[in-house]
């Protein structure tokens, strides 16, 4: 089975710090995602990424940036937290293939005060 | 209008019911991803289907293509169902995965 985690499934942050979301897969897969998800606007993608140290912006950059050092590991970055920010984050990863079969982490809701 | 609409928003229904969850699609999508999500925020996928028909247990997923429509239907719900449903659209063209806003399915015991 392929396994997606979090570093975490709560987070609550101050408006300015610097915020670090963390997601690792265990199935050697090339492509890994991170999404938002709010009421009444489905899943939105933030960035994703290829290959290591590869990132391509998604629907909705501005605020956040990647990083992706190891195959496994995808680091979703808010360089200073903003409440606008406050969502449920969701990390996904999938095989080169094709992007459309994503398997998915089980969340981190963010809420930044 | 998003690519990808689904209908009803919320649903409840008792125990035993059989549910139609509804999921239409714009041109240029052609393949369809079927995921739950429970409360607490982890999504599964349960289907991803481009014609036809799938069945997993008291899950059956289809698609028309000519119609640009998908329904996801649960038979026998039972309370542990209750759930959000969300429709995903993958456009080959853009390799783009579109989302649903999803469905609040609740099952009444």
């Amino acid at each position: 089975d392929v396994k997606v985690t979090q570093s975490s499934r709560y987070l609550v942050k101050r408006t300015g710090e610097k915020v670090f979301l963390e997601c690792v897969q265990d199935m050697d897969h090339e492509n890994m995602f991170w999404y938002r998800q709010d009421p009444g606007l489905g899943l939105r993608l933030i960035y994703f990424s290829y290959d290591v140290k590869m990132k391509e912006k998604g629907d909705i950059p501005e605020g956040y940036s990647v990083s992706r050092e190891k195959k496994e590991r995808f680091s979703l970055i808010l360089e200073s937290a903003s409440t606008n920010q406050t969502s449920m984050y969701l990390c996904a990863s999938g095989s080169s293939g094709s992007l459309y079969e994503q398997y998915f982490g089980p969340g981190t809701r963010l809420t930044v005060t | 209008k998003n690519e990808v609409e689904q209908s009803p928003q919320n649903l409840t229904a008792q125990e035993g019911e059989f549910i139609t969850i509804n999921c239409s699609y714009s041109v240029g999508i052609s393949a369809l991803h079927w995921l739950q999500q429970h409360p607490g925020g982890g999504i599964v996928s349960l289907f991803m289907l481009s014609s036809g028909k799938k069945k997993h247990g008291r899950l059956i997923a289809t698609i028309n293509i000519q119609e640009k429509h998908s329904s996801l239907h649960i038979t026998a719900s039972h309370p542990r169902d209750s759930a959000v449903y969300i429709c995903a659209g993958f456009n080959f063209g853009n390799e783009k995965l579109t989302f649903g806003t999803g469905t609040r399915l609740t099952i009444i015991p």
